[in-house]
């Protein structure tokens, strides 16, 4: 069956950098685009980025461009997220999801990763 | 900018129907996906494409659109499908956009 798991908790202090890891299995990884999305405590899931693992083709949202970089290994079947200038309001859980043409939804998703920033 | 409104709670008894809707400018022209969140979990797909139901999804989770505005309802609503629901949808520009989320009481 398909999953994904995410690499777990970080601490990290403001202005620091983070990588979260997604290793993809139960399907074939460069088929897919994988999403990265964001939740933050009380606030609503937040778009950040996608990557097409296939052509390494990606795209992020505005409120993120130039903070944020999405790769991915496909010897791994994983992919990254990297955030950097991290600051308070970075603290959330961060997701990567699955997204499958046929219904254009994300359809899979990993376990999310929370990270803390704090002085 | 493009936004998705939705109700921050709805609450029900058990056995009746809850609605969940979603409101925003470019639901006329694009789909409506839906995902539920357990407290602690991560969202799971419940409708996709206004109306589909993925497999495993019981019967009772019922998609519908019309105009500026999707609805999730649940019929039947049982204690188990207390959780937070969250709409989800593109822009004109194909970004993906979700809702503020609804938190479903049940009791």
């Amino acid at each position: 069956q398909v999953q994904l798991v995410q690499s777990g908790a970080e601490v990290k202090k403001p202005g620091a950098s983070v990588k979260i890891s997604c290793k993809a299995s139960g399907y074939t990884f460069t088929s897919f685009p994988i999403y990265w999305v964001r939740q933050a405590p009380g606030q609503r899931l937040e778009w950040m980025g996608w990557i097409n693992p296939g052509n390494d083709n990606t795209k992020y949202s505005q409120k993120f461009q130039g903070r944020v970089t999405i790769t991915r290994d496909t010897s791994a079947s994983t992919a990254y997220m990297e955030l950097s200038s991290l600051r308070s309001e970075d603290t959330a859980v961060y997701y990567c999801a699955r997204h499958k043409y046929e219904t254009r939804a994300l359809e899979d998703w990993g376990q999310g990763t929370l990270v803390t920033v704090s002085s | 900018s493009y936004e998705l409104t939705q109700p921050p709670s709805v609450s029900v008894s058990p056995g009746q129907t809850a609605r969940i809707t979603c409101s925003g400018d470019t639901l006329p022209k694009k789909y409506a996906n839906w995902y539920q969140q357990k407290s602690g979990q991560a969202p799971v797909l419940v409708i996709y494409e206004d109306t589909k139901r993925p497999s495993g999804i019981p019967e009772r989770f019922f998609g519908s659109s019309s105009g500026s505005m999707a609805t999730l309802s649940i019929g039947g609503a049982r204690v188990e499908d207390e959780a937070d629901y969250h709409c989800y949808s593109t822009d004109s520009s194909g970004n993906p956009l979700f809702g503020g989320g609804t938190k479903l009481t049940v009791l």
